[in-house]
């Protein structure tokens, strides 16, 4: 079947503008989760959605960053007034849960976000 | 929080030879511990995990132990192959969090 797919693969953008990432789970996956990995670096959590609750943010670096999930299904995460420092590989990843928390992850390709 | 701490950076093996992966986490009460290979510019992919309630665990070549009581755990690779060669990262889940706290990553090089 289709795994985690998000757009877009690639997005260049200047300083102090805003950006939107799209993710598309697994049909069927109730928890979605987003992390950023900068060039060399490990994957770094962001924030996690699971059904109606209410997301854990807890790992959004400031209030530039948000992120909306509508129901089980697609995911966006905005980042507004870009800095340099966003630059980096944006990752998303859905898991059933069921006898958590021993849920697989299945990681999306990627978006490569770089600020000029 | 939690803090999972990954070694070596990087590691070149000839092939044939083992890889040894080690990583140290902070979080006690932490129950799941997987790991992810990540081939150059693809997405992370599962290759074994672990849980809290047990000792080590086999897949053909690949194993991980976990020793709870130095809350460390180890990614073992035996008879390396040129396709192992690939960016490992180790993580732990913390207790009652969904997310994954990942290492920094170790870059392994498989030379034929």
């Amino acid at each position: 079947g289709a795994g985690v797919s998000q757009s877009p693969s690639n997005k260049v953008t200047e300083k102090g503008k805003d950006v939107e990432l799209r993710c598309d789970p697994i049909s069927g996956h109730t928890a979605l989760y987003w992390y950023r990995q900068r060039l060399g670096q490990g994957l770094e959590f962001l924030i996690y959605f699971q059904g109606n609750s209410a997301p854990d943010k807890s790992g959004l670096p400031s209030d530039r960053f948000s992120a909306e999930r509508t129901g089980e299904s697609v995911s966006t995460l905005t980042i507004q007034r870009t800095q340099q420092e966003d630059s980096a590989v944006y990752l998303c990843a859905s898991s059933l849960l069921v006898a958590p928390p021993y849920n697989e992850q299945f990681f999306g390709p990627g978006t490569r976000l770089t600020v000029l | 929080g939690e803090n999972v701490e990954q070694h070596p950076s990087t590691l070149s093996v000839q092939e044939g030879d083992s890889a040894v992966i080690k990583c140290t986490y902070s979080d006690s009460a932490s129950n799941y511990f997987p790991w992810y290979k990540q081939e150059l510019g693809k997405r992370p992919q599962l290759i074994i995990d672990i849980r809290s309630n047990v000792g080590e665990k086999k897949d053909q070549r690949i194993a991980v132990t976990l020793n709870k009581t130095a809350k460390h755990f180890s990614l073992h690779i035996t008879e390396t192959q040129p396709e192992d060669s690939a960016v490992y990262f180790c993580a732990a889940r913390p207790p009652g969090f969904q997310k994954l706290v990942f290492g920094t990553g170790t870059r392994l090089l498989v030379s034929p």
